[in-house]
């Protein structure tokens, strides 16, 4: 099946830094794109919904501001978090939707956890 | 709202038992259900779907049934594997959306 894959896959950084993260769609184009936050045993929480030439539209309550989506390419989304502080640790996964044919599936990537200090 | 509520895990079994993990739903309308599985390291790939209610979706030995009267779609199989060990995620998806509503996930540890 399709691949979509994150960088980093960790990522630890100081209160006050930003850190970007990357998400790829390996083996087919993706015109959306969408960013999910997850807290420890809770469920995976749509962020924003990514999409390529355009702004991004963000779920209530996620602030748009500080995360800043990116969707420069068919191939690319990247979520940097800006300023960031400790409340914002958490593990981030993108997924990439596949549309050709008769398909429409989204495929997920492996997550990024980001832990701030 | 909508939402989706799944048994809390961990859930042991030995190899050979029989599983089922629990997920019912709350949505307007007539959504797709899912179930994916997350390997560890790895990402959230897709185990089966159904569209409509009384469909079945099957993989992998896996199955579950679109019930619309109890608002369920629960996941079986017949005879876990060590290999089957993962996390399970329970979805929904509502018609004309393409965005997922997840249930909280479900650990799935399976002994040898």
């Amino acid at each position: 099946g399709a691949v979509v894959s994150q960088h980093p896959s960790r990522v630890i950084c100081k209160s006050g830094t930003s850190v970007k993260i990357e998400c790829r769609s390996l083996d087919f184009q993706a015109t959306t794109m969408f960013w999910y936050r997850q807290f420890p045993k809770q469920s995976l929480m749509l962020m924003a919904t990514s999409n390529e030439g355009s702004k991004a539209t963000y779920e209530q309550g996620v602030e748009k501001d500080k995360f800043l989506i990116n969707h420069a390419s068919l191939t690319l989304s990247t979520l940097t978090v800006t300023s960031a502080h400790p409340e914002d640790s958490s593990f981030y996964i993108c997924s990439a939707r596949e549309t050709s044919g008769s398909t429409d599936t989204q495929y997920f990537g492996p997550g990024t956890r980001l832990t701030v200090l | 709202g909508n939402s989706v509520t799944q048994m809390e895990g961990p859930v042991t079994l030995s190899e050979e038992a029989f599983l089922t993990i629990n997920c019912t739903y709350t949505a307007t309308g007539y959504p797709s259900l899912f179930w994916y599985v997350q390997y560890p390291g790895e990402g959230l790939q897709l185990l089966l779907k159904a569209t409509k209610a009384d469909d079945k979706g099957s993989n992998k030995g896996f199955e579950a049934t679109y019930r619309k009267e109890t608002t369920s779609f629960h996941l079986e199989k017949g005879s876990v594997q060590v290999s089957d060990s993962a996390v399970y995620f329970c979805a929904l998806r509502t018609s004309g959306t393409y965005k997922y509503i997840f249930g909280t996930g479900t650990r799935l540890k399976v002994l040898a």
